[in-house]
């Protein structure tokens, strides 16, 4: 019963490099979300993938792409890393992407660390 | 403007104490209200959530809130703080038929227990 599943869990970058965050769900969810955490700053939203096949942009979506591969997975993209971007990212998935009393709330997976150098 | 507030960015309580943390939100709407749990390296756990009905909800390891729309508050409560509740907290706010995407999380409140 894996949940919401992320790789790598850490990673140092140099300014510049690019690289891919996965993350993967086993749980038949239809929307999925990236969101990075900073200290004092909360969660804020990248990007979110409402069902397959469509994504929208979030609080913070400058820097990064994503892609829903598929119904299980979407990917964080930084095409050219900054050191802005050091922070820690979390995966989430939920069943729909409407909220209601019906739907169970988010489910995050446990973070990848990234840090650019 | 959506918001929401942890006044306290630090708590510490001794074990076997009670805890309160506090969560202020701004909300143009009705407000579906939620609280998480962030264990060292690991994401966020949901605590218990509030859509309508008993102001007074209770969730998971014995935690309880209560809406207070007068206060805009939806405050955490635990009677009696065990040494496993060192994490720290988020408080959440959205709203019926907006988007999960579109909750909107504080900025967390860090809970030191002493033995």
């Amino acid at each position: 019963n894996a949940g919401v599943t992320q790789t790598p869990k850490f990673q140092v970058l140099k300014t510049g490099q690019s690289m891919t965050l996965q993350c993967a769900q086993d749980m038949n969810h239809n929307s999925m979300y990236w969101y990075r955490q900073d200290p004092g700053m909360g969660l804020r939203l990248i990007y979110y993938s409402a069902s397959e096949g469509t994504t929208d942009k979030g609080e913070v979506p400058n820097g990064y792409n994503v892609s829903r591969l598929n119904k299980r997975e979407f990917s964080l993209r930084l095409e050219s890393a900054a050191p802005s971007q050091t922070s820690v990212y979390f995966c989430a998935s939920s069943e729909e992407v409407i909220l209601s009393s019906y739907n169970s709330p988010l489910h995050f997976g446990n973070g990848t660390r990234l840090t650019v150098t | 403007a959506q918001s929401v507030t942890q006044p306290d960015i630090h708590i510490t309580v001794s074990e076997g104490a009670s805890l309160e943390l506090r969560c202020n939100y701004s909300y143009g709407a009705t407000p579906y209200l939620f609280w998480y749990v962030q264990s060292p390296g690991q994401g966020l756990q949901l605590l218990l959530k509030y859509f309508s009905g008993d102001t007074l909800v209770q969730g998971i390891k014995g935690f309880e809130a209560e809406f207070k729309r007068s206060q805009s508050s939806f405050n955490l409560r635990k009677p009696s703080v065990h040494w496993s509740d060192a994490a720290e907290y988020f408080c959440a706010v959205g709203g019926r038929g907006s988007t999960l995407g579109r909750l909107y999380f504080g900025r967390g409140t860090q809970l030191t227990v002493w033995p």
